[in-house]
């Protein structure tokens, strides 16, 4: 099967860096996406990793090593907006190009 | 432009009954995906919807049941509800190719008594 594990819980001060990982067990997938969610908020696309390497879009990067099994997401210059929980999914199993399989998610709380 | 709307936002039901949810996806979107998301857990993959047919399905049973409509919209049915049932159930509306990024709507919180 396939799986993707994330530590659960991160904590951080506003203006720091953080990088939240993702291992994962699976084959054949098109990327790696992450997503930043709200509580009681619906996901929202964060950054996608097809290739290797860094991924930047503004204050969020994601990493992607398919050798390594490894992902992660780095989050610079946090706010206390950034409060929230953060998922890894694979893209594009066994053929689906828009299926996403996630992981449990790592909820990130920024203090002042 | 609007984005991916649900209904209901909330939704009681009981043991045994059937229900019923509903989504309408991005404009010009052709794609939804439904997802399961049990408290403090993932996205959990239920299956999705492209040209009226369904194209891909997770490790849900039978009583997960859907459909597209012409318009792009879609339902999703439960029969035979379980307490396990109970969670927030996220319907995401994308483009089919390459494009990465899928609109997830706010969801419908379900509780099963």
């Amino acid at each position: 099967g396939q799986s993707l594990e994330q530590p659960s819980e991160v904590t951080a001060v506003e203006g720091a860096i953080v990088q939240i990982n993702c291992t994962y067990q699976t084959s054949g997938f098109y990327g790696l996406s992450w997503y930043q969610q709200h509580d009681g908020g619906a996901p929202t696309f964060l950054s996608y990793n097809a290739l290797d390497g860094l991924e930047e879009t503004g204050r969020f990067s994601s990493f992607l090593s398919r050798s390594d099994s490894y992902g992660y997401l780095l989050l610079q210059e946090l706010q206390m907006k950034d409060s929230a929980s953060y998922f890894c999914a694979v893209r594009g199993l066994s053929g689906g190009y828009n299926k996403l399989i996630f992981g449990a998610g790592t909820r990130l709380a920024v203090h002042p | 432009d609007a984005g991916v709307t649900q209904s209901p936002t909330h939704l009681i039901k009981t043991r045994g009954q059937q229900v019923t949810l509903r989504c309408s996806p991005k404009s010009g979107h052709d794609t939804v995906s439904w997802y399961q998301q049990a408290l403090g857990q993932g996205p959990q993959f239920i299956f999705q919807y492209y040209e009226e047919e369904e194209r891909q399905r997770g490790n849900f049973p039978d009583r997960f049941s859907g459909h597209q409509f012409p318009n792009y919209s879609s339902e999703l049915n439960v029969n035979a509800l379980l307490l396990g049932d109970s969670a927030l159930y996220l319907c995401a509306s994308s483009l089919v190719g390459p494009s990465p990024e899928q609109f997830f709507g706010p969801g419908t919180r379900l509780t099963v008594l």
